[in-house]
Order: structure tokens, then C-alpha cells, then sequence
């Protein structure tokens, strides 16, 4: 299957501080995702990314779709402890059937009052 | 809107045995995933239904998983028999018609000793 490679794997940081975490791969990807895990819960969709070049807000959250189509970013401005959790990459290929998409390692974050 | 349910949340089974795990995905999305989520590890798609069709199940281990999804809204996946590596969290989604916008279940976490 399909490598997308997350980094970095985890992060410890001040409540506060911005966060960048990024995704990429040897493969051109037409869709980019990026979900949130809790512990004991499905992901959570929080963006998602359809056009190279595409920068997209959901809140605190801003995340990018890389120019070469093989990368994506992730940040978090003012984090706060209900940032706690693990961030997830999803990307869908070009071409592509059955619109599957691959999922990263993840990022796990944690936030320190 | 209710979520996607899925049952058990938990199960602990011994190797060689057989376990199924129940779905039922959000009303009216026709779009049903299965994901494998190993510790440590991003989700990885095993199988994905069309209302009662299979559209892609080419990393479902056939030889001992098999999925089906009667009458287009419930779906089972059955692991028989299973094996140590089988020990994950496995995760349902379902989707309205874009299939980027999955919903996820909490999951079934499944011990195999």
C-alpha cells in the first residue's frame, strides 16, 4: 500500500504555542484530509483539501495543500489542552478506485497546562 | 443526527477462533467503510461497500475476513479463523456521497491471545 510519511511522530508543548506537523509522499494525491483521534474514538474529520495550493481555516486550524501535490500541512495556532490527541493525514490518489484513501502514521500531540 | 454505531466495543478471543463485529452505519449514507487500525499505526482500509455492493476490497485478507452488508444499511465483518496479528482496533465509516467526508464509529477493539 501507499506510504504517507507524518511528522513528526509526536510533539510535547506549552499551552499556548503554535503547532506544525506535516505529511508527504512519493505519490501525487488529489485529496488531502486530516482527521483527530481521542482515545477509544474514531477519527474526526477536521479539513479536508481538494486543489494544489488550497489553504483552508477551521478555526485555530489552518491547513495546506502542497504545490507538488505530494505534501500537506497542518498547523495549530494557540493550542489548548483539548488539543490533546493523535492527527492523522489522509490522502486519496490519483488515479484512483473506489475512492481509497491512505491514512499516515500520525502525530500525536500533547499539550501541557 | 445519530452516529455510527458499532458493537462490541471490546473482545478478547483466543488464536484460531471466530469473532464478528456489527455496523450500522449513519441513516442514508450509502457508503460503508471497514478500516484495520493497528497500535501505533494510521487506519488501513479493508473493505468498502456501495449500498449492498463490494467497491473495493482489495486488502481485505480473504482467507480468513469476509464482510457483507445485506439490504444496503447494516454490515458484519467476521474474522475466522483469527490470528495474533489480527489484534487491533477496527474501525466502521460511512459516507453520504462524497466518500471524502467519512463518519467514524468508535470502534471494536479486538485482543486475539
Amino acid at each position: 500500500g501507499q506510504q504517507l510519511n507524518q511528522s513528526p511522530q509526536s510533539m510535547f508543548i506549552q499551552e499556548g504555542e503554535d503547532v506544525s506537523m506535516n505529511c508527504t509522499s512519493s505519490s501525487i494525491f488529489n485529496t488531502w484530509l486530516w482527521y483527530k483521534q481521542d482515545p477509544g474514538e474514531g477519527p474526526v474529520l477536521l479539513i479536508a483539501l481538494y486543489k494544489a495550493g488550497e489553504l483552508t481555516s477551521n478555526g485555530r486550524l489552518t491547513a495546506q495543500f502542497g504545490i507538488t501535490r505530494k505534501d500537506s500541512f497542518l498547523n495549530i495556532s494557540a493550542s489548548i489542552p483539548s488539543d490533546v490527541g493523535i492527527y492523522f493525514c489522509a490522502g486519496q490518489l490519483i488515479p484512483s478506485t473506489g475512492n481509497q484513501f491512505y491514512f499516515g502514521t500520525g502525530t500525536s500531540l500533547t499539550v501541557i497546562p | 443526527e445519530a452516529g455510527v454505531a458499532q458493537s462490541p466495543r471490546y473482545k478478547i478471543i483466543e488464536k484460531r477462533q471466530s469473532v464478528a463485529f456489527w455496523c450500522n452505519p449513519i441513516s442514508g449514507h450509502a457508503t460503508l467503510y471497514w478500516y484495520q487500525q493497528i497500535l501505533g499505526q494510521g487506519p488501513k482500509l479493508l473493505i468498502q461497500f456501495q449500498n449492498n455492493g463490494v467497491v473495493d476490497d482489495s486488502q481485505l485478507p480473504k482467507d480468513r475476513f469476509s464482510a457483507e452488508r445485506l439490504k444496503g444499511v447494516d454490515s458484519t465483518l467476521k474474522i475466522q479463523p483469527a490470528k495474533l496479528e489480527d489484534s487491533a482496533v477496527y474501525l466502521c465509516a460511512s459516507s453520504l456521497s462524497r466518500p471524502n467526508e467519512q463518519f467514524f464509529g468508535p470502534g471494536t477493539r479486538l485482543t486475539v491471545l
